[in-house]
């Protein structure tokens, strides 16, 4: 089962910043917080990922709360080609792959 | 440097059948791993293939199997299918086994009828 939950579904204005949050309240000190998109008949495609400081990209930030129990990744102004489901996932080392809850559908409106 | 791709886009089966997936992965990328992506659901991990081996496996039955070759191409192989095994199957590359910035081909829609 997957060790996060997330909303089912969330709406942003398009050129506004889009915050998804994440609960991750098992994670254990040695896992990562990754952030992963799918957009409609595509596969997921790779975001961003933290231990625990913030993190940024050129796609995104990710904000980890100081007692690792939950995150928030901002897009900062999302387009309508950021409509997609956003999967965030709490994984340690090894080769046991990523395990993928149900994700937030983001939904950008124009 | 190419990105993921699979092989073929759509394929429709019948019950019993067997099937062979195949997945071309990112150069350089020595770990692949196999997702099952049944409709309106998150992909579930099936295994990891790292320097020809499988070096993981999530919760399927032995009559999934895979096999990975030197030249960053993998398959994905499922004997006498199910009606359930009709989902997207995603193949995805790494650097590393435990490295999970793992790179997404487009997946192959499997009908089974």
């Amino acid at each position: 089962d997957a060790k996060t939950t997330q909303p089912t579904s969330m709406d942003c204005a398009e050129g506004r910043a889009a915050n998804l949050p994440c609960n991750h309240s098992t994670i254990s000190g040695n896992e990562y917080v990754y952030w992963y998109r799918q957009i409609h008949s595509q596969g997921p495609q790779y975001i961003i990922h933290g231990l625990k400081n913030n993190e940024t990209n050129e796609m995104a930030s990710l904000i980890i709360t100081e007692d690792r129990k939950s995150s928030t990744l901002i897009l900062p102004h999302a387009t309508l080609r950021d409509t997609a489901v956003y999967y965030c996932i709490v994984t340690g080392g090894g080769a046991d792959g990523l395990t993928f809850g149900k994700g937030t559908h983001l939904i950008i409106q124009p | 440097e190419t990105g993921v791709t699979q092989s073929p886009t759509h394929l429709i089966k019948t019950r019993g059948q067997q099937v062979t997936l195949r997945c071309s992965s990112q150069s350089g990328h020595n770990t692949v791993s196999w997702y099952q992506q049944a409709l309106g659901q998150g992909p579930q991990f099936i295994f990891q293939y790292y320097r020809e081996e499988e070096n993981g496996r999530g919760n399927f039955p032995p009559r999934f199997s895979g096999l990975q070759f030197p030249n960053y191409s993998s398959e994905l192989n499922v004997n006498a299918l199910e009606l359930d095994d009709s989902a997207l199957y995603l193949c995805a590359s790494s650097l590393a086994p435990g490295i999970h910035e793992q790179y997404f081909g487009p997946g192959t829609r499997l009908t089974v009828t």
